[in-house]
């Protein structure tokens, strides 16, 4: 069965500095990764998806995820974060038929 | 671009009352899926369609039932309802499997409230 873990529930980080979210994986064949980012209230807005090739994979609003094999993880990353990044993040894995498996998420606190 | 399309946004009804969450999929995306986020949880996957017919169930309680028409779009049916239904359901489509190098897009959601 697939899991999608994401260690850290809560972050805070200041404005301008680096941001990265971590996300392990369970499935044991080819996953198909994904970030989403979630306002409250709203609805989910993907960010970025892995399917195959490049691990290195770039999204909107700044942000890129690498895929590491060997560590079973998709880790969201982004340079330099702004006051509008505040928000909650989830990463999500999904088998063939788009089943998607979602980790708990964590949530960006913006700090001036 | 068209997204997906989900109606009520809001719904307020009352403990045994009956609610139908409508969701009308991208044009020519043939795969419906829908999920329940309560509040500070993650998504968590109900059930989805393709090409009309039932692919996966997820955890859907009995009481509530789902079906996709000719159209594509899709509605979940949701009866006697209970306080702990309250919470975000959202609605995402795709054009095919999404293991088919395809990716599923979300709605808005409907935030149902059960009082």
């Amino acid at each position: 069965a697939q899991s999608v873990t994401q260690p850290d529930i809560h972050i805070t980080v200041s404005e301008g500095a680096s941001l990265e979210l971590r996300c392990n994986y369970s499935y044991g064949a080819t996953p198909y990764l994904f970030w989403y980012v979630q306002s409250p209230g709203q609805g989910l807005q993907l960010l970025l998806k892995y399917f195959s090739g490049d691990t290195l994979v770039q999204g909107i609003k700044g942000f890129e995820a690498e895929f590491k094999r060997s560590q079973s993880s998709f880790n969201l990353r982004k340079p330099s974060v702004h006051w509008s990044d505040a928000a909650e993040y989830f990463c999500a894995e999904t088998d063939s038929w788009g089943k998607f498996q979602f980790g708990a998420g964590t949530q960006v606190v913006v700090t001036p | 671009a068209a997204g997906v399309i989900q109606s009520p946004r809001h719904l307020i009804k009352e403990k045994r009352e009956t609610a139908t969450l409508k969701c009308y999929p991208i044009p020519r995306h043939d795969t419906v899926y829908w999920y329940q986020q309560g509040p500070g949880q993650d998504p968590q996957f109900l059930i989805s369609f393709y090409e009309k017919m039932q692919s996966d169930k997820g955890s859907i309680p009995d009481r509530f039932s789902a079906q996709q028409f000719s159209d594509y779009h899709s509605e979940l049916n949701m009866s006697s309802l209970e306080l702990g239904d309250s919470a975000l359901y959202f609605c995402a489509s795709s054009l095919g499997r999404t293991g088919d190098n395809t990716e599923a897009f979300f709605g808005q959601g409907t935030r149902l409230t059960v009082v």
